[in-house]
């Protein structure tokens, strides 16, 4: 099955910076990455997502980058606000397989 | 759309009872997925259907464990019997093909 890597764990950073979140996948027949928002307390919602006939996709602040010969996608973040802060989750495969989430925190 | 509708939204109960959450899903909507949150373990897929029929259950923990779908807008995901391990959140979510998901607000299970 597919396995998904998902690092930092924590991101910490000032507002107004940018943030990069990196994910790994095992399965090359992967081929659908979405990113989750989980605010606190909250359910995920979808944030962006990007298929694998694309490299990068970008909706204002947000963008995701997928390097598919390295199996690995990004999701990148700028003009960071404290909005911002929560827990983001990739996802790989037809049946999404999530990564551990990395908490980002936005200090004003 | 009313959205995911989940119930209920926080459960407590003892060891060894039976817990049962439901799940409505968006209407037109054909695949349904069960997830399980916690600290420790992340958000982890227990079973997901297609169009009513259960396609995979490996994340489904052990044999206390099961879930139905009886028909396209409604699910259910039954522990019995109940241990403290089994605390978490649980989340259901739909989605029409493999596209975005959309999440219930989850039940807060809480098994004393």
């Amino acid at each position: 099955g597919e396995n998904v890597e998902q690092h930092p764990s924590t991101l910490s950073v000032q507002e107004g910076d940018s943030a990069v979140i990196k994910c790994t996948y095992s399965d090359s027949a992967s081929n659908y990455f979405p990113w989750y928002k989980q605010e606190l307390g909250k359910r995920p919602q979808l944030i962006i997502d990007i298929r694998s006939n694309v490299g990068e996709k970008k909706d204002q602040r947000i963008a995701v980058t997928l390097n598919k010969t390295a199996k690995h996608f990004s999701l990148h973040i700028t003009e960071t606000q404290p909005e911002d802060s929560a827990v983001y989750f990739c996802a790989a495969s037809r049946i999404p397989t999530f990564g551990r989430g990395t908490s980002l925190i936005v200090h004003p | 759309d009313a959205g995911v509708i989940q119930s209920p939204r926080h459960e407590v109960t003892e060891m060894g009872q039976e817990v049962t959450l439901r799940c409505k899903p968006i209407s037109g909507h054909n695949s349904l997925f069960w997830y399980r949150q916690t600290m420790m373990r992340g958000l982890e897929l227990l079973i997901y259907f297609n169009n009513n029929v259960p396609i995979d259950d490996s994340g489904m923990p052990e044999d206390r464990f099961s879930a139905k779908m009886p028909n396209a807008s409604f699910s259910t995901l039954k522990i019995q019997p109940s241990e403290p391990r089994d605390s978490a959140v649980y989340f259901c979510a739909s989605s029409k093909g493999y596209n975005e998901q959309f999440f219930g607000p989850g039940t807060r299970l809480t098994v004393l």
